[in-house]
């Protein structure tokens, strides 16, 4: 059965630190795959995606994300972290193909930054 | 519009009330799709209106919900005889497409409070 697992809950990390929040995904074929963004009070916001070619991509706000194909993986990345990142952060992936394309959502991953 | 919207933006309703909740898509956007979010937790799809083929039911949690859309305009989710359980924020998107790659848009939601 198609899946998104987002293994992290919640994460806390220091303003200015690294992240990296796991997504992995079981799927037939390679997906579109895609990061959303929930900020408090905000509505969902695509971040970036991924649909061919080169398998790191850009996003808005600083993000970027990596496909592995080897690994199943659309991991999300960003060098330093600000405050007003702190929200949550969801994984989707999406049929290339087929009569039915609907969005398949991990649970989501909080993040919470530290001053 | 310039964005997905929605209405209400909050609902209080009594336990065995009907309730009907109200999405405006992007005009010209082929897909639609509905989500319930209970708090602290992810999207649960709902139902997706895919352009003129059958609507894909697949995630109505029983048939106190159902959902229409006419054409590519307004869609109308309604919940009969609510429950507490349906207690959460009801999220509606569009895409342009009904292609898996497409960025889907999210409305604000409308939170739903069943006494």
């Amino acid at each position: 059965a198609q899946s998104v697992t987002q293994p992290d809950i919640h994460i806390t990390v220091s303003e200015g630190a690294s992240l990296e929040l796991r997504c992995n995904y079981s799927y037939g074929a390679t997906p579109y795959l895609f990061w959303y963004v929930q900020s408090p009070g905000q509505g969902l916001q695509l971040l970036l995606k991924y649909f061919s070619g080169d398998t790191l991509v850009q996003g808005i706000k600083g993000f970027e994300a990596e496909f592995k194909r080897s690994q199943s993986s659309f991991n999300l990345r960003k060098p330093s972290v600000h405050w007003s990142d702190a929200a949550e952060y969801f994984c989707a992936v999406g049929a290339r193909a087929g009569n039915n394309r609907k969005l398949i959502w991990g649970l989501g991953t909080s993040l919470a930054v530290n001053p | 519009g310039a964005g997905v919207s929605q209405s209400p933006s909050n609902k209080v309703t009594e336990k065995g009330k009907d309730v009907e909740l109200r999405c405006d898509p992007i005009s010209g956007h082929t897909a639609l799709y509905w989500y319930r979010q209970r708090l602290g937790q992810g999207l649960e799809f709902l139902i997706y209106f895919q352009g003129n083929s059958a609507p894909d039911k697949s995630g109505l949690p029983s048939d106190r919900f159902s959902a229409e859309r006419t054409g590519e305009s307004v869609s109308t989710l309604t919940i009969q005889r609510t429950q507490q359980e349906d207690s959460a924020v009801y999220l509606c998107a569009s895409s342009s497409t009904t292609s898996g790659d497409t960025e889907q848009f999210f409305g604000p939601g409308t939170r739903l409070t069943v006494l």
